[in-house]
């Protein structure tokens, strides 16, 4: 079963943009591409989702190329309430026509003053 | 936005005793529900998927005798650990769905944090 596939970490400073980038190869057609943010012992959170070329919502903005193939969510101007880790997940297809919402590794970011 | 309760947030059994762990969907109807697991400083590893009415799913390695799921109404999930032992402390999360179309995103709980003794 293909995964997504993110860095581990990343670090930043209050009030840059951080960039998160995470490739999916083995996309499907009619699959979305949805991201989430969890702290510590809290479940996570629904940030944002797409399809295709770029979607904004209030908090955040994801860009997905043509081929589909990777992401990218983009935090306008952190803080430090923005340390947490970070989730992209895409429903991806089975042999078995089963479906299963599978994680990758997370991107945990770490937000300085 | 959609809300998904879990109940409780966090217990202590002792070993060889059963859990049982609670996941409401409260504002709209959740025709699937997944379990997931999660150990410290790891990602989310799903466990088993349930739709109302029907049997749990489960994932490779996860013994459906241990982990009893049960989806009998639109609103309402519950995972029972059977017979805890210590190596099954960890934090277990809901989630709901609430349409049919598979690309609908997740909604979760708060999670569960179970430990052991």
């Amino acid at each position: 079963l293909a995964k997504t596939t993110q860095p581990i970490s990343m670090d930043s400073y209050e009030g840059q943009e951080v960039n998160i980038t995470c490739s999916h190869n083995n996309i499907a057609t009619n699959d979305y591409i949805t991201w989430y943010q969890q702290f510590p012992s809290q479940g996570p959170r629904f940030i944002i989702q797409g399809y295709k070329t770029k979607v904004t919502n209030e908090v955040a903005s994801l860009f997905i190329p043509a081929d589909r193939k990777s992401s990218t969510l983009s935090l306008p101007r952190v803080s430090l309430s923005d340390t947490a880790v970070y989730y992209c997940l895409v429903v991806l297809g089975m042999d078995t026509g089963r479906r299963a919402l599978t994680f990758g590794s997370g991107t945990r970011l770490q937000v300085q003053p | 936005g959609a809300v998904v309760s879990q109940h409780p947030s966090w217990v202590i059994c002792k070993s060889g005793t059963s859990v049982k762990i609670e996941c409401r969907s409260l504002d709209f109807q959740a025709t699937t529900m997944f379990w997931y697991r999660q150990f410290p400083k790891q990602s989310l590893m799903l466990m088993a998927t349930s739709n109302e009415g029907s049997k749990a799913t489960y994932e490779q390695g996860v013994e459906k005798d241990k982990f009893l799921i049960n989806h009998a109404s639109l609103t309402l999930s519950t995972l029972t650990v059977t017979s805890a032992h210590p190596e099954d402390s960890s934090f277990y999360i809901c989630s709901a769905r609430g349409y049919r179309a598979d690309n609908s995103p997740l909604h979760f709980g708060n999670g569960t944090r179970l430990t052991v003794t």
